[in-house]
């Protein structure tokens, strides 16, 4: 069974820190993904990678970064936290971009920025 | 831009009922479809994906279809049960692995 985990599910954070979010997946998938999601807004793209050390901005890229040293773990980090960053963090993967495969969701983390 | 558009935000019905739910996309060159299943507070369940060159895809209760020349998918819901609440979304795919995801339309199906 596919599994994508998301280490922390509720976050409490004050502004100003260093904030970073974990995503394992264990399918062997070559992209990795990092939304937010917020009411009437929907789900936002802040960054991709297609292979490891890869990366590319989504829509949303203003106040994060991230890193994909190893093929199955993407980190979102956010450099300095502030309360418009409060939402729901999705990680996601999904196998090449070249093909019609699912794209996999992790449960969620819940940040908020005091 | 690519917008992709879910109506309504918001449905109920009885228990029993069969519903459709759409989606709609301004642009037609897509690579697949695909629908979800969020529940509260969870991560996205992934129910049917449609490539760009099928016009269904069927799991049990659930069909989904998809019309490209319009930007048109609806996911039917046969005989719609209390556990079938949660919120909808559909997904479309587009080159290079990007993914545009609609608002979701948040099902309550009552006992």
């Amino acid at each position: 069974d596919v599994k994508v985990t998301q280490s922390s599910r509720y976050l409490v954070k004050r502004t100003g820190e260093k904030v970073f979010l974990e995503c394992v997946q264990d399918m062997d998938h070559e992209n990795m993904f990092w939304y937010r999601q917020d009411p009437g807004l929907g789900l936002r793209l802040i960054y991709f990678s297609y292979d490891v050390k890869m990366k590319e901005k989504g829509d949303i890229p203003e106040g994060y970064s991230v890193s994909r040293e190893k093929k199955e773990r993407f980190s979102l980090i956010l450099e300095s936290a502030s309360t418009n960053q409060t939402s729901m963090y999705l990680c996601a993967s999904s196998l090449d971009f070249f093909s019609g495969n699912t794209i996999y969701f992790g449960e969620g983390s819940w940040l908020t920025v005091v | 831009k690519q917008e992709v558009t879910q109506i309504p935000a918001a449905l109920s019905v009885p228990e029993g009922e069969n519903l459709v739910l759409n989606c709609s996309f301004t642009d037609s060159a897509i690579y697949n479809l695909q629908w979800f299943r969020q529940d509260p507070g969870k991560g996205l369940t992934s129910l049917l994906l449609i490539q760009s060159s099928q016009r269904e895809q069927t799991s049990g209760r659930l069909n989904a279809s998809l019309d490209k020349s319009s930007g048109r998918s609806t996911l039917y819901i046969a005989a719609s049960q209390p556990g079938d609440s949660a919120t909808y979304l559909c997904a479309v795919k587009y080159n290079f692995n990007k993914f545009y995801f609609g608002s979701g339309t948040k099902l309550n199906v009552k006992p």
